[in-house]
């Protein structure tokens, strides 16, 4: 059964420093990883998306890779800003399903 | 567009009441589904469907029921409510498998309280 699980639960660090979000996976067979952002009382909105064949996907100050074989995925945010501020999801597609299985969140507080 | 939409945004239940929570998205996806949200935790599907007359189990579907007679509106039922389905309520949807890279929308949520 796959599981995902993400490291660490909650992260506090002052405005401008470069962080990594961990995201990692029990079963290699995915046909992509999404990462998600969440607003508090929000709903989900979609950062990026790799692809199972790719290694990395970039968005501005967002770059996210994907170990597939390890069962890992990192999302790096440069230059974080208090706007930044959120939890960030990360959900994978296994294969041959149409179904997204989530990890329960990175909780992230950027401070001025 | 207006994307994925939710009805009600909040809602207050009484043990054994019933309630619809509403979907529609207009982007024309075949694929539609309904996650849960409980305090401190990921999303877990509910059901999901891939087109108009059909729909199927996720992880946690008891005490839910799902209908898709319309491209454009996925509504759950609950029918005999429970203090363990106080939750957030996330619908979404995305293009078929193969088509682009299957990328899920999520709608806004409906907080459901059940007391």
């Amino acid at each position: 059964k796959q599981e995902v699980t993400q490291i660490p639960a909650a992260l506090s660090v002052p405005e401008g420093e470069n962080l990594v979000l961990n995201c990692s996976f029990t079963d290699s067979a995915i046909y992509n990883l999404q990462w998600f952002r969440q607003d508090p009382g929000k709903g989900l909105t979609s950062l990026l998306l790799i692809q199972s064949s790719q290694r990395e996907q970039t968005s501005g100050r967002l770059n996210a890779s994907l170990d597939k074989s390890s069962g890992r995925s990192t999302l790096y945010i440069a230059a974080s800003q208090p706007g930044d501020s959120a939890t960030y999801l990360c959900a994978v597609r296994p294969d041959n399903t149409d179904k997204l299985i989530f990890g329960t969140g990175t909780r992230l507080q950027v401070f001025p | 567009n207006a994307g994925v939409t939710q009805t009600p945004k909040f809602r207050i239940l009484k043990i054994g009441q019933s309630m619809t929570l509403q979907c529609t998205q207009d982007m024309n996806h075949n694929y539609m589904y309904w996650y849960r949200q409980d305090p401190g935790m990921g999303l877990k599907l509910i059901y999901y469907s891939v087109g108009a007359g059909i729909t199927d189990k996720g992880e946690v579907p008891n005490g839910y029921n799902v209908s898709r007679s319309t491209t454009e509106d996925f509504p759950l039922r609950l029918e005999l409510a429970a203090p363990s389905q106080t939750s957030v309520y996330f619908c979404a949807s995305s293009y078929p498998t193969g088509t682009g890279d299957n990328e899920q929308f999520f709608g806004p949520g409906t907080r459901l309280t059940v007391l």
